[in-house]
């Protein structure tokens, strides 16, 4: 069974950047099967694409995030990661890791990141 | 870009009713799109792909219909855990943009 776990920081300050880890089990990120990625969710509202990965190289971002977003893996612990720069209060959300077969099969639980000084 | 509207944003229902939730496309996604259902609390949940495939394990009162750039997910005979947000999501655009509705809140009446 494949499953999905975010970590991170749940507070950062403004301007400052937010790492998060998403530690996979059950599939390799190598197996270029899927596409792994991160998908955010503000509190009381819908859901936002960020960025995903074949872990061979190809990388996505969503236009509006795409100046401020790296999305990288390592395959040796399994994880992939993800990196958001000058972050501010609309950057406060749940962020989800998800394993994605053109839909997104797999969830993270997700984890809260509030940005306040 | 793509735009995906779902109808409505909200409505309510009782255990045993069945109801369905429209997503319009801004332009052809052929049969690209999938459906998830979103628990207060909890990561989405993914329902049905490809417009009209069951994910294994969704029960068989779920079902998705549609192509081109309409699309409905019916839900038959609620039960009481149904009562949760839907969203669709289209996958169509290369490259990837993974665009999402923006909802559909289905509580108990």
């Amino acid at each position: 069974q494949v499953q999905l776990q975010e970590s991170g920081p749940g507070l950062v300050k403004p301007s400052e950047t937010l790492s998060l880890t998403c530690t996979v089990s059950g599939d390799p990120i190598s197996s270029n099967s899927h596409y792994w990625g991160w998908i955010r969710q503000p509190p009381g509202r819908g859901l936002e694409w960020i960025a995903s990965m074949y872990y061979s190289g190809s990388t996505y971002y969503s236009p509006s995030l795409k100046s401020r977003v790296t999305i990288s893996g390592d395959k040796s612990k399994n994880q992939f990661f993800l990196t958001l720069n000058s972050v501010t209060a609309a950057d406060r959300a749940v962020y989800y890791c998800v394993r994605i077969r053109s839909y997104v099969d797999v969830w993270g639980k997700g984890t809260t990141v509030t940005v306040s000084s | 870009d793509i735009h995906m509207t779902q109808s409505p944003s909200s409505l309510s229902a009782s255990v045993g009713d069945r109801v369905t939730i429209t997503c319009r496309a801004s332009q052809d996604i052929i049969n690209a799109l999938a459906w998830y259902q979103q628990v207060p609390g909890k990561a989405p949940k993914l329902l049905v792909y490809a417009a009209s495939n069951l994910q294994s394990g969704v029960p068989s009162r779920f079902s998705g219909s549609g192509s081109g750039t309409d699309f409905t997910l019916t839900i038959s005979n609620l039960q009481p855990e149904d009562f949760a947000t839907y969203y669709c999501q289209e996958y169509y655009s290369v490259p990837p943009s993974y665009i999402f509705g923006q909802g559909t809140k289905l509580d108990i009446k």
